[in-house]
């Protein structure tokens, strides 16, 4: 069965400081990474998608690929009491797959 | 209009009953889909329609049954549904996916929060 992980947390970060969210899968011909952001009672909505190795920055957010260690993760810089989110990764094969998602809260 | 639009937003049902649930999108997309959510579990994709044809249905119950007249309008007919379809069915769309999703994202509607009594 493809799988993705994510530790449910919640990851607990004090405002202006990173934090990093992680996300492995099983699945080794994965082709396409996606970040989405979830706030409570409304929809999933993306902020990241990162396709080959290495990093891929956007504004405050950064997106690490290594499909060697099948991982994918999301850096957030400078993090905001609005950064309190759950943040779901998605992974396309063939098939998209989503993980439980990931509580983040910021602490003021 | 903009976005993905679902309605309604809130549906409570008995088990016996029929009901539908309609998604809209404006983005100009090919590719629309049914997910569901539920409460400590992972977003469960349904079904895809690709130009208005099923290509995927995730070994769905049919009790649910999706209809798809044009590639901007997809519908999720419901009928004698369990206390366990409680949970939140999300529509999304996405430019055409081809041979598989990849550079394909989707862009999600808020959802219709669905309760079975």
């Amino acid at each position: 069965q493809k799988e993705v992980e994510q530790n449910s947390g919640p990851l607990s970060v004090p405002e202006g400081a990173i934090a990093s969210l992680n996300c492995t899968y099983s699945d080794r011909v994965s082709q396409s990474f996606f970040w989405y952001r979830q706030y409570s009672g409304k929809s999933p909505e993306l902020i990241m998608s990162i396709y080959s190795n290495g990093d891929k920055e956007d504004g405050r957010f950064t997106a690490q690929l290594n499909k060697a260690s099948q991982y994918v993760s999301l850096l957030i810089r400078d993090s905001q009491p609005s950064d309190s989110a759950t943040y779901l990764c998605a992974v396309i094969g063939d098939k998209i797959i989503f993980g439980k998602g990931t509580r983040l809260h910021i602490l003021p | 209009e903009t976005g993905v639009t679902q309605t309604p937003r809130h549906l409570v049902m008995g088990m016996t009953n029929k009901k539908s649930l309609k998604c809209e999108q404006h983005l100009g997309h090919n590719a629309m889909y049914w997910y569901k959510q539920s409460a400590k579990k992972p977003l469960e994709l349904m079904f895809v329609y690709n130009f208005k044809e099923q290509t995927e249905n995730n070994s769905v119950p049919s009790r649910f049954s999706p209809e798809c007249p044009n590639s901007s309008h997809l519908f999720l007919h419901l009928h004698t549904l369990q206390p366990e379809d409680s949970a939140l069915y999300l529509c999304a769309s996405s430019l055409n996916p081809t041979v598989d999703y990849s550079n394909q994202p989707q862009h999600f509607g808020d959802g219709t929060r669905l309760s079975i009594l």
